[in-house]
């Protein structure tokens, strides 16, 4: 079964840091494009960076609103995608899920950040 | 940044009738040297993550029931919802992959009247 699990999410104060966590299963994660999306509570979606494949150049992007403070990497030898994100603001609120893909043709369930003192 | 527009905000349709979403990019998002249209379309339904609809603003995925149909060209798309089903409440997402940022369209809410 083709799956993705997000982890690491949680309560973090206003400037903290926080690392979350995505396992691929079910399909080569080598060769997929991973991304994370984000959703504020009641909100659409925001895309806010991608890590392609190391076969299309391992090429790494970011939208303008986390640029700089967020992070994405990989791990292909245990199929983990990981954002690393610091100087958290209440802003990135949001449910963060993990997508495969040049569209996002696979989802995690998510995972909930909650950025408040 | 290409900014996504969608209408309306929301809609409620019969069991069985037609529903016709309405999506517009602030630039085009055909790509002259393939002849693709970089948009896609997603639903999501309550507590559930999106699940992609239709890619290349027409394609649409394996297991996807024919009722949904899209089309379009440059910067105005169409979802259609042939026979609006139960299951199709939801709320849906354009999105273009043409450039950085892929952004998203606000989402269109769609209802059973």
């Amino acid at each position: 079964e083709v799956q993705l699990v997000e982890s690491g999410g949680g309560l973090v104060k206003p400037g903290g840091s926080l690392r979350l966590s995505c396992v691929g299963s079910g399909f080569t994660f080598s060769n997929a494009w991973m991304n994370w999306v984000r959703q504020a509570p009641g909100k659409g979606l925001e895309w806010i960076g991608r890590f392609k494949s190391k076969a299309n150049g391992g090429t790494i992007e970011y939208a303008a609103p986390v640029k700089g403070r967020f992070t994405v990497s990989r791990d292909d030898s245990i199929n983990m995608f990981y954002l690393h994100m610091n100087s958290l603001k209440i802003e990135d609120t949001a449910l963060y899920y993990c997508t495969t893909g040049r569209v996002f043709d696979i989802w995690g369930q998510g995972t909930m950040v909650t950025v408040s003192s | 940044d290409i900014v996504m527009t969608q209408s309306p905000d929301s809609l409620a349709v019969s069991l069985g009738e037609r529903a016709t979403l309405n999506c517009k990019s602030s630039q085009s998002v055909l790509y002259n040297s393939d002849n693709n249209n970089y948009l896609a379309w997603y639903q999501q339904k309550p507590g559930q993550p999106p699940k992609l609809l239709i890619q290349w603003a027409s394609a649409r995925e394996s297991g996807v029931p024919d009722r949904f149909s899209g089309s379009g060209s440059g910067t105005d798309f169409t979802l259609t919802i042939s026979s609006l089903q139960a299951e199709d409440v939801a709320v849906y997402y354009c999105q273009q992959y043409y450039s950085n940022p892929f952004t998203f369209g606000p989402g269109t809410k769609v209802d059973i009247k």
